[in-house]
Order: C-alpha cells, then sequence, then structure tokens
C-alpha cells in the first residue's frame, strides 16, 4: 500500500462549486504540505502543517484553506473553485529527524479541472 | 527573478550519451539543495541531495557551486529509463522545511 493516498485521483467540478481534496499518511510523520503543480511553474506551496495544531500559509494560499484532522490526515479545501484553480494538487510529508536532511514524499496527486 | 531557474528543455540525447543541468538559485544563505525526479503525470521523488562537496550515486554525479550559486546535475551512459523531468530544489534558510521547486529539466533519452 502507499504511504501517501490522495482522493480523488481526478475531478472536475463547475465554477462556484466546494470541493475538499484529501490526503493520507501512514508514515507518522509530522509535516504535511499541499503544491499545486502547473505547467511551466513548477511546484508551489498553498499550505503547510507541522501538525495538528500549527497551520501555514505558503506561497499562494488564496483561495484555499486547510484541516489538519490528525497527524495522518491533511485535507485541502476550495470554498469556490475557479477556472485558474486547474492544476494537478500535490500532497506531500516530511519528518525531520536529527542529523537527517527533510525528505518529502508525496501522494500521486489530484487533476482537477475547473470549468 | 525566479529563486529557482531551470531551462525546461526538452534534452533530447541518444541513449549512451553523458548530459548535464545547470539550475541556478537567488537566494544565497539556503541551506540544503536536492534533484527529484518526476515521470509523466507522475509525483515527484527524490533523485539525490546536493552537497557542497558534491555527491555521486551510480550513474548520476550532483555538484553545488555555493560561488556563482548554481547546482548541477550529470547523467552518464543515459537509458531510455531516464527519460522524465527533473526538478532542482532547495530548502530555504528558514528551518521550516520549506521546499522551493524549479519548473524543472525535460530530458527524453532517444533509442
Amino acid at each position: 500500500d502507499a504511504d501517501v493516498t490522495q482522493t480523488p485521483r481526478n475531478r472536475i467540478t463547475k465554477t462556484g462549486k466546494r470541493i475538499m481534496l484529501e490526503c493520507s499518511q501512514t508514515k507518522g510523520h509530522d509535516r504535511m504540505y499541499w503544491y499545486r503543480q502547473d505547467p511551466g511553474l513548477g511546484l508551489r506551496l498553498i499550505y503547510y502543517s507541522f501538525d495538528v495544531k500549527d497551520i501555514n500559509k505558503g506561497e499562494i494560499s488564496d483561495g484555499y484553506s486547510v484541516s489538519r484532522q490528525a497527524q495522518a490526515k491533511f485535507s485541502l479545501s476550495l470554498e469556490s473553485a475557479i477556472p485558474n484553480q486547474t492544476a494537478l494538487y500535490f500532497c506531500a510529508t516530511s519528518d525531520r529527524l536529527a542529523g537527517i536532511e527533510d525528505t518529502q514524499y508525496f501522494g500521486p496527486g489530484t487533476r482537477l479541472t475547473v470549468l | 527573478r525566479k529563486e529557482v531557474e531551470q531551462d525546461p528543455g526538452p534534452f533530447n540525447v541518444p541513449e549512451g550519451a553523458t548530459v548535464a543541468f545547470n539550475c541556478t538559485y537567488s537566494n544565497s544563505a539556503s541551506q540544503s539543495f536536492f534533484w527529484y525526479r518526476q515521470d509523466c503525470r507522475k509525483e515527484p521523488k527524490l533523485l539525490m541531495s546536493v552537497y557542497s562537496s558534491g555527491n555521486e550515486d551510480g550513474r548520476f554525479t550532483a555538484q553545488l557551486n555555493r560561488a556563482s550559486q548554481y547546482i548541477s546535475l550529470l547523467i552518464r551512459d543515459s537509458k531510455l529509463s531516464d527519460s522524465a523531468t527533473y526538478l532542482c530544489v532547495e530548502r530555504g534558510s528558514s528551518n521550516t522545511g520549506k521546499l522551493i521547486f524549479g519548473q524543472g529539466t525535460t530530458l527524453q533519452v532517444k533509442p
């Protein structure tokens, strides 16, 4: 079984709809991240969380919200989807161990299309 | 100026060729650098970390030049399976674990 899972894997929705993307991990990591990827722009950080009570905005948080329901779960919501939120969304996790560099482990991605 | 810049390519090379990618970064205080590999429509995966002294893993060699603020990835004896997008990544100076990704360089290895 995959260590980081995302649901749904693909979603087509309409402008103005609320949509939630979910991420679960079995790695036991404290840190979780949400990114979006657009052609030619690379991955950009939306939100990140270092534990259940610590949630931070990334570089492009406008139009998004998150919820860290448990150590293993981190959800991304689009309250009112708009077409320029069409992108590939990745969840990632990491754990900081003494003397070891952070490695981020990514989920398989959610391809979201907003019509 | 983007924080991490890469030539998007694509780089088209024959099997067995040696190919090198460079990546420049703007934050001189950045602490750590990585190369991630991303196959088409798949998630990025860590390929290797980049150390000041350079590091090698089989056919792959990564180097860091802090004076000129660039990192490089060299792939020797290219295989068809090396075809992918290679993402240059930096972890900034703060202790947040946040990574900053370049847009990626696409490599196509041809038979």
